[in-house]
């Protein structure tokens, strides 16, 4: 596609309730990063993805948050048994490969109620 | 849209002014640094990149100086605009292991004034 797209564009959910955030990102694009950005900060990295492959997942803040890019295109992002913590804008990303410019989409507002 | 937190450092100028927007990075072994713009209710737009063999690289209205001595970068945006009105990130991978990790700034406020 044009640009990264990211869905749902909001998402509000209880306290304990699993979520599944989707990206889909320029087409042509090797590399997919996720990223989550608190109010008045930049992005802070969670994980990446060469095609299907994950070579680093250091910024997931915990186990129940998972990543997955199975055909090496779109990718999900899941939380599990969500926490209020866990609030935040979801970005997404994407490169020609790595170590080029990474291209943003607008995000994935998540809020836990 | 999203806001911004009233600690972000601010810069404001007229238009047609030239900006200069700092940042300081830590890491001496980040290799390649980036600048985004970014919107309120939208995602980092890439503005120019610059890898550390360069210490200056120029674009259209806007130009990256890179100090690796002092570990510090800016963007020149020249003859700035009210569209310019927007928080300015700067952004450092240090390769390695993960290149796909960008460590972002903490942000400037940009306001332009008609």
């Amino acid at each position: 596609g044009a640009g990264v797209s990211q869905s749902p564009r909001y998402k509000v959910t209880k306290r304990g309730q699993d979520v599944t955030l989707r990206c889909d990102p320029i087409s042509s694009h090797a590399t997919l990063y996720w990223y989550q950005q608190a109010l008045g900060q930049g992005p802070e990295f969670l994980t990446y993805f060469n095609y299907e492959a994950q070579p680093d997942k250091s910024g997931l803040p915990s186990d129940r948050f998972s990543a997955e890019r199975p055909e090496g295109s779109i990718s999900t992002l899941t939380i599990q048994r969500t926490e209020q913590r866990d609030s935040a804008m979801y970005r997404c990303a994407s490169s020609l490969a790595e170590g080029q410019p990474q291209h943003f989409g607008d995000g994935t507002r998540l809020s836990i109620l | 849209g999203e806001s911004v937190g009233l600690h972000l450092p601010t810069l404001s100028v007229q238009e047609g002014d030239n900006s200069i927007i700092n940042c300081a990075y830590s890491n001496s072994a980040s290799d390649y640094f980036i600048w985004y713009k970014q919107e309120s209710g939208k995602g980092p737009q890439f503005i120019i990149d610059i890898r550390s063999n360069m210490d200056k690289r120029q674009g259209q209205r806007v130009t990256v100086l890179l100090n690796k001595t002092v570990k510090h970068l800016s963007l020149q945006i020249a003859a700035t605009q009210p569209g310019d009105s927007a928080v300015y990130f700067c952004a450092e991978n240090a390769g390695g292991t993960s290149y796909g990790k960008l460590t972002f700034g903490q942000g400037t406020i940009l306001t332009v004034h008609p």
